[in-house]
């Protein structure tokens, strides 16, 4: 069965600061992955996908992500939070269906 | 933490015939609940956004009299998808937010496949 973890439930960055966010997942092939925020009482805007080809993705707002096999890691990085970031951010997984990690947090600090 | 439950999680019907998929949260008050759709290779689409104890809101698209999406309590959604046919096949997934209004949880998802 698949499944992907997200190790940190919180993360509080400076304002400015580089972020990184972990993803973790579990599948025999490689799946499709996916990065989704989520702003306060609102739904999921997505942020970036991986399919195939090249393993670092550029997504919207300035965030990457890399997908790394031997990993099994899909993290998802940004050079320089903005306040505006502060959300929840979930790791999906799509192989046999679509599933989604807990969620991240993300507090940005002025 | 929070847990949203979706049943059933595979679902195979005949053309013509409706389906009822229904989400529950089941420790916490799904005060707004969100149904998407997933195509293969695609990323999930949002098809509906309802509040309880009001009518759902639709995307752009999605027709209302084909996809009947019930929040009648706190604890449930149902999307019921109406005379179905093969194009309706795919994957649908709910997720909810509750009264503290931070986070989403999301179902297990149903997959869906009209003959």
């Amino acid at each position: 069965a698949q499944s992907v973890t997200q190790p940190d439930i919180h993360i509080t960055v400076s304002e400015g600061a580089s972020l990184e966010l972990r993803c973790n997942y579990s599948y025999g092939a490689t799946p499709y992955l996916f990065w989704y925020v989520q702003s306060p009482g609102q739904g999921l805007q997505l942020l970036l996908k991986y399919f195939s080809g090249d393993t670092l993705v550029q997504g919207i707002k300035g965030f990457e992500a890399e997908f790394k096999r031997s990993q099994s890691s899909f993290n998802l990085r940004k050079p320089s939070v903005h306040w505006s970031d502060a959300a929840e951010y979930f790791c999906a997984v799509y192989g046999q269906n679509f599933v989604f990690g807990p969620g991240t947090r993300l507090s940005v600090l002025p | 933490g929070a847990v949203v439950s979706q049943h059933p999680s595979r679902v195979i019907c005949k053309s013509g015939t409706s389906v009822k998929i229904e989400c529950r949260s089941l420790d916490f008050q799904a005060t707004t609940m969100f149904w998407y759709r997933q195509f293969p290779k695609q990323s999930l689409m949002l098809m509906a956004t309802s509040n309880e104890g009001s009518k759902a809101t639709y995307e752009q698209g999605v027709e209302k009299d084909k996809f009947l999406i019930n929040h009648a309590s706190l604890t449930l959604s149902t999307l019921t998808v109406t005379s179905a046919h093969p194009e309706d096949s795919s994957f649908y997934i709910c997720s909810a937010i509750g009264r503290s209004n931070e986070k989403l949880f999301f179902g297990s998802g149903t997959q869906l496949s009209v003959l």
